[in-house]
């Protein structure tokens, strides 16, 4: 069973624009993850935030956590046609990593 | 470099063949994972490991197989009891933090695309 769920499920903007996804998880967590998958590729690790954090920045990246609503939220800020990718949020489930079904970003030029 | 490599990029199956997709790393991560990606949707876990000689069953695990016999190892076979195997299939690896406190990080390989014909 999937533990994150991503919303929007696709989101389209202009290069320069921010881009905010969010994603709603089920049970208690320690920490959230985020990926970025290009189309056809593997997924690459953004970023990853613990329970007891409520805000992170990597780069043009902001991840922030509510675990009272068990939502996170990812920022981009600038966007660039080269950030056109879908983006997944994961959580540890016991002992395995469970992803939701990801926000699709395209930027446009 | 340290990685983890799928191979094949692309395979083709006829129905009722079994397939064998490689995953190797040479991370010395102790935990490996497959996961099957349809078009346009998420990604569901297949079977982990946490350890040599030692795997666990994901949500989708009927009609597949795996082993762990190497550290480095953990090849996907994808038997032709698995009645719709055309998907994208995705290796992954991480350093094993047990329980639920750790953070598993994954590195993943760049998949592999079974199609059958």
């Amino acid at each position: 069973s999937q533990q994150g769920e991503e919303d929007p499920q696709a989101l389209s903007i202009q290069e320069g624009e921010n881009a905010t996804m969010n994603c709603s998880y089920k049970t208690s967590i320690n920490n959230l993850q985020w990926y970025r998958q290009n189309s056809g590729r593997g997924l690459v690790h953004l970023i990853l935030i613990r329970s007891n954090e409520r805000e992170k920045h990597s780069g043009r990246l902001r991840v922030t956590l509510d675990t009272s609503k068990k939502s996170s939220s990812l920022l981009i800020t600038a966007s660039r046609a080269a950030d056109t990718a879908s983006y997944f949020c994961a959580t540890k489930d016991n002992n395995d990593m469970r992803f939701g079904a990801g926000t699709r970003l395209t930027v446009k030029p | 470099d340290g990685g983890i490599t799928q191979s094949p990029k692309y395979l083709f199956r006829k129905e009722g063949q079994n397939v064998t997709l490689s995953c190797e790393q040479n991370l010395n991560h102790d935990a490996m994972y497959w996961y099957r990606q349809d078009p346009g949707q998420g990604l569901r876990l297949i079977y982990y490991s946490q350890i040599v000689n030692d795997f666990q069953k994901g949500d989708i695990a009927e009609g597949y197989s795996v082993s762990r016999e190497k550290k480095e190892s953990f090849p996907l076979t994808v038997t032709s009891a698995q009645k719709n195997p055309t998907a994208f299939y995705l290796c992954a690896s991480s350093i094993w933090t047990g329980g639920v406190s750790g953070a598993n990080v994954l590195t993943f390989g760049a998949g592999s695309r079974l199609t059958v014909l």
